[in-house]
């Protein structure tokens, strides 16, 4: 079974300065997606960036960046010039490809906190 | 934008009452999931289906069942409810055909005493 590992349940940063939060996966699939999901507090989630392991090109959406070591089966967020408004729960993300049945089940790891201090 | 609404935010019910717990897209999605959300254990799958009146088991199904009527609502039913139920509880929805993302509702605290 597909396991999804966040290690860090707490982190934090400066605003302006640059964070970094750790995935690790364990799947024996070569064709998969990853993805951040944001939780703010009392708010819905949302998705922060997606992976296809088909790509080698490391996903970017405007300041949020991950580093995919598919190898390593590791998928890092990276959020640069951290603002207020990112403090929420991150959660990391594992989706086997598909179209029907089964196949869409998300597998999310703990979560993250992450605080941002003025 | 894709809506995933909930019937509640937050809801008390007493040990042993059949609690239920409403769900409505408004994109015409195939697929919608339940998860209950706790602290320390991240979001774990309760139950999903991927078409009217399909439906599939996920990873803690023990002690609910789902129903779904009509392509956008999707129901988690807690049969007899118990203190061990007490949770956060996520609705999601998303399309067959672009099934890169899933659209969450707001939640629904769930306090059973």
């Amino acid at each position: 079974a597909q396991t999804v590992t966040q290690s860090q349940p707490e982190m934090s940063v400066q605003e302006a300065e640059t964070v970094t939060l750790s995935c690790t996966y364990d799947t024996s699939e070569s064709d998969y997606y990853l993805f951040w999901y944001k939780q703010p507090p009392s708010r819905q989630m949302i998705l922060v960036i997606r992976q296809e392991a088909y790509k080698q090109q490391n996903a970017t959406e405007n300041r949020f960046s991950v580093n995919f070591q598919k190898a390593a089966k590791s998928f890092s967020l990276k959020i640069s010039d951290s603002q207020l408004g990112d403090a929420a729960m991150y959660f990391c993300a594992y989706r086997r490809p598909g179209t029907q049945g089964g196949s869409e089940k998300l597998v999310f790891g703990k979560g993250t906190k992450l605080t941002v201090n003025p | 934008d894709v809506k995933v609404t909930q019937s509640s935010r937050y809801l008390v019910k007493r040990t042993g009452e059949k609690v239920f717990l409403e769900c409505v897209q408004d994109m015409d999605h195939e697929n919608m999931f339940w998860y209950r959300q706790d602290p320390g254990l991240g979001l774990r799958l309760i139950y999903f289906s991927y078409d009217v009146k399909m439906k599939e088991k996920g990873d803690i199904p023990e002690g609910y069942s789902v129903s779904r009527e009509k392509k956008e609502r999707f129901s988690l039913i807690l049969e007899s409810a118990s203190t061990n139920q007490t949770s956060m509880y996520l609705c999601a929805s998303n399309s067959l055909v672009f099934s890169y993302e899933q659209y969450f509702g707001p939640g629904t605290r769930l306090t059973v005493t």
